[in-house]
């Protein structure tokens, strides 16, 4: 089985430049989570969606990030335009309904975003 | 304010030796209770839990850990480590007031040494 899908592994862009990350989940996850890790830390929720629905998205800088996920599957995380303390890991992470358990996440192996 | 607190930056060990990794936390009620793994370049992947019930939980890799209410903490055992636990552990609270939400812990980097 397929794990969760990241791409492009690795990105490097001027401040000011866009730049968006895709993700695909496990087969059947119907919750999907965006994560940004920056170094030396735990990973912190941007947005999770359940199906179509974004159900948190508190923590996301909607001023420049955006997200969706059109057809409940795979997902972008868009930024515009990118600054330099945006340079991070973002993680995608999928689960089974999470509506009624702590269900585990599965991780994808992330983007590493360089601003330069 | 919800947190969780992994003491320890870094940790080297020898191999075969035992291994401790701290976790703290701080909440209102019990949470659910998470360890993950991170090697280099790959994603996070889940070494055990604990939702309620027996408080030493058994978890894949070898690793145990034990939640102690009184405490508030959440360590993680290994009897021996191998050289490929070299990695990154995260310790992670589910908050049960934000359904879903995990909120982790800085990481502790574990450093194998033959």
């Amino acid at each position: 089985e397929a794990g969760v899908v990241q791409s492009p592994r690795y990105k490097i862009i001027e401040k000011k430049q866009p730049v968006a990350f895709w993700c695909n989940p496990i087969s059947g996850h119907n919750t999907l989570y965006w994560y940004l890790q920056n170094l030396g830390q735990g990973p912190e929720l941007l947005i999770r969606y359940e199906n179509e629905e974004a159900v948190d998205d508190s923590q996301l800088p909607k001023d420049r990030f955006s997200a969706e996920r059109l057809k409940g599957v795979d997902s972008t995380l868009k930024i515009q335009p990118a600054e330099l303390g945006d340079s991070a890991v973002y993680l995608c992470a999928s689960s089974s309904l999470a509506g009624a358990s702590y269900n585990e996440q599965f991780f994808g192996p992330g983007t590493r975003l360089t601003v330069l | 304010a919800q947190s969780v607190t992994q003491p320890d930056i870094h940790i080297t060990v020898s191999e075969g030796a035992s291994l401790e990794l701290r976790c703290n936390y701080s909440y209102g009620a019990t949470p659910y209770l998470f360890w993950y793994v991170q090697s280099p370049g790959q994603g996070l992947q889940l070494l055990l839990k604990y939702f309620s019930g027996d408080t030493l939980v058994q978890g894949i890799k070898g690793f145990e850990a034990e939640f102690k209410r009184s405490q508030s903490s959440f360590n993680l055992r290994k009897p021996s480590v191998h050289w490929s636990d070299a990695a990154e552990y995260f310790c992670a609270v589910g908050l049960t007031d934000s359904w879903g939400k995990l909120q982790f812990g800085a990481g502790t980097q574990v450093v194998v040494t033959p």
